[in-house]
């Protein structure tokens, strides 16, 4: 069955890079994001790859896809205070279906 | 303002007692989602809409029914509440699937 999985919890100090995984296990997902969740909040879209792609990379953010390990990762350059919060990553279309398959989230908290 | 709202925010039950949480967006979007948020579980999707009268299951539909009869609204129904419901649950929408999903504020439900 699909499954994504991410460690629960990051800290890093202010400065820092951060980098965040996944792992995901169906492979023919054609789309896999990285959404943001500040506390109280709904999640927001961070970025998003195409799974043709190695690497995606959009100011701080720079997304890489590892096909063969079913591997993704979302770094984040010059951690601020803001970037606190919940990060999901998530796949749509396993086994040509429409459905959405999230990890469990990974709460970055950053120090100042 | 382009935005998904659900209704109510926040709500207490008791077993059994029948409820709907309505969720509506104005973004003309053809897919629409429910999810349920747990700790430690992540998101997880109950129902999704590709369009009118299209409706399939994720990944946790038991317990819970939904209805697209007008593309802009996706009631999520549940006809006799238990306990194991009690999470925080979250609509939202996109122009199409694989697109960025925009997330309704939440509705936390508790059922005693």
């Amino acid at each position: 069955g699909e499954d994504v999985e991410q460690s629960l919890f990051l800290s890093v100090r202010e400065g820092d890079s951060s980098v965040i995984n996944c792992t995901y296990t169906d492979s023919s997902s054609t789309y896999l994001y990285w959404y943001k969740q500040e506390p109280g909040a709904g999640l927001q879209l961070l970025t998003y790859i195409f799974s043709n792609m190695d690497m995606k990379q959009d100011q701080r953010l720079t997304v890489l896809l590892n096909k063969k390990d079913k591997h993704l990762s979302l770094r984040i350059a010059d951690t601020q205070t803001g970037d606190s919060a919940i990060y999901f990553c998530a796949e749509v279309g396993p086994s040509g279906t429409y459905k959405y398959i999230f990890g469990t989230g990974t709460r970055l908290k950053v120090l100042a | 303002e382009a935005q998904v709202t659900q209704n109510p925010r926040y709500l207490i039950t008791v077993t059994g007692k029948k409820l709907t949480v309505t969720c509506s967006q104005n973004m003309n979007h053809e897919y629409m989602s429910w999810y349920r948020q747990d700790p430690g579980l992540g998101l997880r999707q109950i129902y999704y809409s590709m369009n009118v009268e299209v409706t399939d299951k994720g990944d946790v539909p038991e317990g819970y029914k939904v209805s697209r009869k007008e593309k802009r609204n996706f009631p999520l129904i549940l006809e006799s509440p238990s306990p194991n419901q009690t999470s925080l649950y979250f609509c939202a929408s996109s122009s199409s699937a694989g697109n960025e999903q925009f997330f309704g504020p939440g509705t936390r439900l508790t059922v005693l």
